[in-house]
């Protein structure tokens, strides 16, 4: 039979527009979050984290919101590029347990 | 640092096949993850190691697999006899604590089984 694979969400945005790709975690006692960016033939890279006594943290042309209540999770990623175009992974986590990875998020930056 | 480091990066074996991959994970970090990547299935932990201890090893596909951890700096994945679903990339990652610091992944093996 045909075989299928893994369809990820897909966002497409222009080069130079604000991106945003979100996440929706499961466990509520999470208390650490974890961005991945991983780029065709590369490994999943660490672009940025987020511990539960935050909601918000900026780094470098990208800021991740925390939402506990709901339990939603964004990365922001500013003036995107063509090199941001990468699937993007979120990782929910907390001290002594594996961190659950989120199934990704293709971005796809037209020039 | 170098960052985490596996070789090879790309392997080609026939069916029946013994494949053994490597891992030398950031100095300092005390724990380990392999990993198996697929676009069916996606990103798969198979096996977790904590100071050198295999702690959890329910992802593990069968016996075929196996995973070792000698020393803080090197691990093996090792897959015996080979099979085409194995195809797949296997990233080896490291981190600092068990739970609750990001892992740091290395460039991955790509397994072709034919």
């Amino acid at each position: 039979g045909e075989s299928v694979g893994l369809h990820l969400p897909t966002l497409s945005v222009q080069e130079g527009d604000n991106s945003i790709i979100n996440c929706a975690y499961s466990n509520s006692a999470s208390d650490y979050f974890i961005w991945y960016k991983q780029e065709s033939g590369k490994g999943p890279q660490f672009i940025i984290d987020i511990r539960s006594n935050m909601d918000k943290r900026q780094g470098q042309r990208v800021t991740v919101l925390l939402n506990k209540t709901v339990k939603h999770l964004s990365l922001q990623i500013a003036a995107t590029q063509p090199g941001d175009s990468a699937v993007y992974f979120c990782a929910e986590n907390m001290m002594g347990y594996i961190p659950t990875f989120g199934r990704g998020t293709s971005l796809i930056v037209h020039p | 640092d170098a960052g985490v480091i596996q070789s090879p990066r790309h392997e080609v074996t026939e069916m029946g096949q013994e494949v053994t991959l490597r891992c030398k994970p950031i100095s300092g970090h005390n724990s380990l993850f392999w990993y198996r990547q697929t676009m069916m299935r996606g990103l798969e932990l198979l096996i977790y190691f904590n100071n050198n201890v295999p702690i959890d090893d329910s992802g593990m596909p069968e016996d075929r697999f196996s995973a070792k951890m000698p020393n803080a700096s090197f691990s093996t994945l090792k897959i015996q006899p080979s099979e085409p679903r194995d195809s797949a990339v296997y990233f080896c990652a490291s981190s600092f604590g068990q739970g609750g610091y990001a892992q740091y992944f290395g460039p991955g093996t790509r397994l072709t089984v034919t």
